[in-house]
């Protein structure tokens, strides 16, 4: 089945700092990549939509220049946390379809940043 | 906007007894209704999804039904086991997916 590999599992970065998010589609191509943020004990609250050779569409609430999304290619989206804060800290999640709009989200594994 | 509404939030029952999870969107564009099981720290894992022309769907001990009138689908877990604990998603796709809140189920041994 469709793989999504989401990099690195973890990391841990001091405030002021940016941390960049690599989500790639293994096995398929995704025009459309998904970005997510979790908190714990949370549901999962969708970021932005990551679009291949176009700007990224953001969610109502979510700073563009705090969060920068690069669709660089069918199989690669990345997400950088700029200028970190404490309140940064959490579980971002992407996901990726493989077909049609209405197609299952298949879900990378997720990084839990922690920003000291 | 858009909303999922996810209910119980936390659902505990004996292994072996039936749960219920049920979620009620808003927006009658939607047509694709998938749900997601989610253990501590890993990625969400699709269990089972239904289109807006379908109204039930089973898989082994798994079931979900779909209400269009009413806005309105259920997950349905028979013979629940040990390895069910998990937190539940439900997904609604219009124009975008939207989660519900989740689930915690417990399953007691």
């Amino acid at each position: 089945g469709a793989v999504v590999s989401q990099h690195p599992s973890r990391v841990i970065c001091k405030s002021g700092t940016s941390v960049k998010i690599e989500c790639r589609s293994l096995d398929f191509q995704a025009t459309t990549m998904f970005w997510y943020r979790q908190f714990p004990k949370k549901s999962l609250m969708l970021m932005a939509t990551s679009n291949e050779g176009s700007k990224a569409t953001y969610e109502q609430g979510v700073e563009k220049d705090k969060f920068l999304i690069n669709h660089a290619s069918l199989t690669l989206s990345t997400l950088t946390v700029t200028s970190a804060h404490p309140e940064d800290s959490s579980f971002y999640i992407c996901s990726a379809r493989e077909g049609a709009d209405n197609s299952p989200l298949h879900f990378g594994n997720g990084t839990r940043l922690t920003v000291t | 906007g858009e909303n999922v509404e996810q209910h119980p939030s936390t659902l505990s029952v004996q292994e072996g007894d039936s749960a219920v999870i049920k979620c009620t969107y808003s927006d009658s564009a939607s047509n694709y209704f998938p749900w997601y099981k989610q253990e501590l720290g890993k990625r969400p894992q699709l269990i089972i999804d239904i289109r807006s022309n379908v109204g039930e769907k089973k898989d082994q001990r798994i079931a979900v039904t779909l209400n269009k009138t009413a806005k309105h689908f259920s997950l349905h877990i028979t013979e629940t086991q040990p390895e069910d604990s998990a937190v539940y998603f439900c997904a609604a796709w219009g124009f975008k997916t939207i989660f519900g809140a989740g689930t915690r189920l417990f399953v007691k041994a």
